[in-house]
């Protein structure tokens, strides 16, 4: 148990455009779900926290206005890249917990590329 | 802000060899994780230590945990070709935050 996936797997958009990165929690309901970012050959870092039903916590440095969280289900939350620009070129990768300060599961992440 | 740092930042062995890699982080934690990622796909959960633990095991891998100087260790024993990957160490906090390290990305050649 305790499968998260993400979709799509990779995007190659045209700058300008905006683009919608669903995490799912398959088998298992997630109240929080976390969004990271992983540039190339760099670590991940933590972009927001998202609870079901409520807004997300954006780390320092995010835009929450560029990049927008929707926590809609316990089993699903979305990330919106808006107005992307090749600078948001990244690997996302979303994590689901099912309580508090429990286990976080990983999502395969999602290659976005900003032409 | 990264909250780990971990050396070194690579690592090439032989299959057969042990490779070791530490990290050490700044903040108190709820505990420590370490996790392998194969180039461009997601984390694998390696294995958690929590902060009152001073070593754990898990098949090949040996975690070590000193809390005093805020540092880890992750040993890979008999190390194969298909343990080739980025290593990261991440910290937990008591709200369920993780950190990540910089990684260590690790070759090893047969």
């Amino acid at each position: 148990g305790a499968v998260v996936s993400q979709h799509p797997s990779w995007v190659i958009c045209k700058s300008g455009t905006s683009v919608k990165i669903e995490c799912r929690s398959l088998d298992f309901q997630a109240t929080t779900m976390f969004w990271y970012r992983q540039f190339p050959k760099q670590s991940l870092m933590l972009m927001a926290t998202s609870n079901e039903g409520s807004k997300a916590t954006y780390e320092q440095g995010v835009e929450k206005d560029k990049f927008l969280i929707n926590h809609a289900s316990l089993t699903l939350s979305t990330l919106t890249v808006t107005s992307a620009h090749p600078e948001d070129s990244s690997f996302y990768i979303c994590s689901a917990t099912k309580g508090k300060a429990d286990t976080q599961y990983f999502g395969p992440g999602t290659r976005l590329t900003v032409l | 802000s990264q909250q780990g740092e971990e050396d070194p930042q690579a690592l090439s062995i032989q299959e057969g060899e042990n490779a070791t890699m530490n990290c050490s982080y700044k903040t108190s934690i709820n505990n420590l994780q370490w996790y392998r990622q194969n180039s461009g796909r997601g984390l694998v959960h390696l294995i958690l230590i929590r902060s009152n633990e001073r070593e754990k095991h898990s098949g090949r891998l040996r975690v070590t945990l000193d809390t005093s100087k805020k540092s880890s260790s992750l040993l890979i024993t008999a190390s194969r070709a298909a343990d080739t990957a980025s290593y990261f160490c991440a910290t937990e906090n008591s709200w369920g935050k993780l950190q990540f390290g910089a990684g260590t990305q690790v070759v090893v050649t047969p």
